[in-house]
């Protein structure tokens, strides 16, 4: 099994709501990533759990608090958002091989539209 | 600081021709290197990637790409173009040791008929 899968595949959301973007994997990976890509531009870093561990957040606004439950799932929980937090909300995974050269299986992405 | 550049943000060919998308890369040390495909409406899959071992990398779908060191560049190529091949195209840099990976603007490939 060398899928990742998100929840839910669309989401449209008020400025003042509260929703979370779920990810899972089954490869038995040990780094989960959350990316931002907007519109006809490269996916963006944001967070990296390494052994459930925060190791990378790339000065992510608070509105966005990633969580790492376990190894084989990861939360991106969103509050308060601006419109211009529209995106492409995509998960990878990858070995954990202490960054050398990972492989990143990706997603298929949330869609998330704010109001 | 670790950057690539992809020149051409679109290239188009004929089906069954050549298929050349260019990048290169800025490193102070030995880089990893990928090129990376998405499709509409999806995520990214892994198309191939260099780690040393050799400097001529294949991958799938019957891509390619060489590494040059000399030219800082790791261009991909395919000897013909097939209309599945329509995409955008990323090329990608990991330092040793991190886990950041920088994306290159992406190539938006048009194949016609």
């Amino acid at each position: 099994d060398t899928e990742v899968t998100q929840t839910p595949k669309h989401l449209v959301m008020g400025m003042t709501n509260k929703k979370s973007l779920k990810c899972e994997q089954h490869m038995g990976h040990r780094a989960m990533y959350w990316y931002k890509q907007k519109a006809k531009k490269p996916p963006e870093l944001m967070f990296v759990y390494s052994y459930e561990k925060l190791s990378i957040n790339e000065s992510v606004p608070s509105r966005f608090s990633p969580e790492c439950p376990n190894s084989s799932l990861l939360n991106l929980h969103l509050h308060a958002l601006q419109p211009e937090d529209s995106a492409l909300y995509l998960c990878a995974s990858s070995q954990d091989q202490g960054g050398k050269g990972e492989t990143q299986y990706f997603g298929p992405g949330t869609r998330l539209l704010v109001l | 600081a670790q950057s690539v550049t992809q020149l051409g943000s679109h290239v188009s060919v004929s089906e069954g021709a050549l298929v050349l998308l260019r990048c290169n890369y800025s490193s102070s040390v030995p880089p990893y290197l990928f090129w990376y495909v998405q499709y509409p409406n999806q995520g990214l899959q892994l198309l191939l990637k260099y780690t040393s071992a050799a400097t001529l990398v294949k991958g799938i779908n019957g891509f390619e790409a060489e590494f040059k060191k000399s030219e800082t560049s790791f261009h991909l190529t395919k000897p013909s173009a097939h209309m599945s091949d329509a995409a955008e195209y990323f090329c990608a840099v990991t330092v040793t040791g991190g886990f950041k990976t920088i994306f290159g603007a992406g190539t938006r490939l048009f194949v016609k008929a």
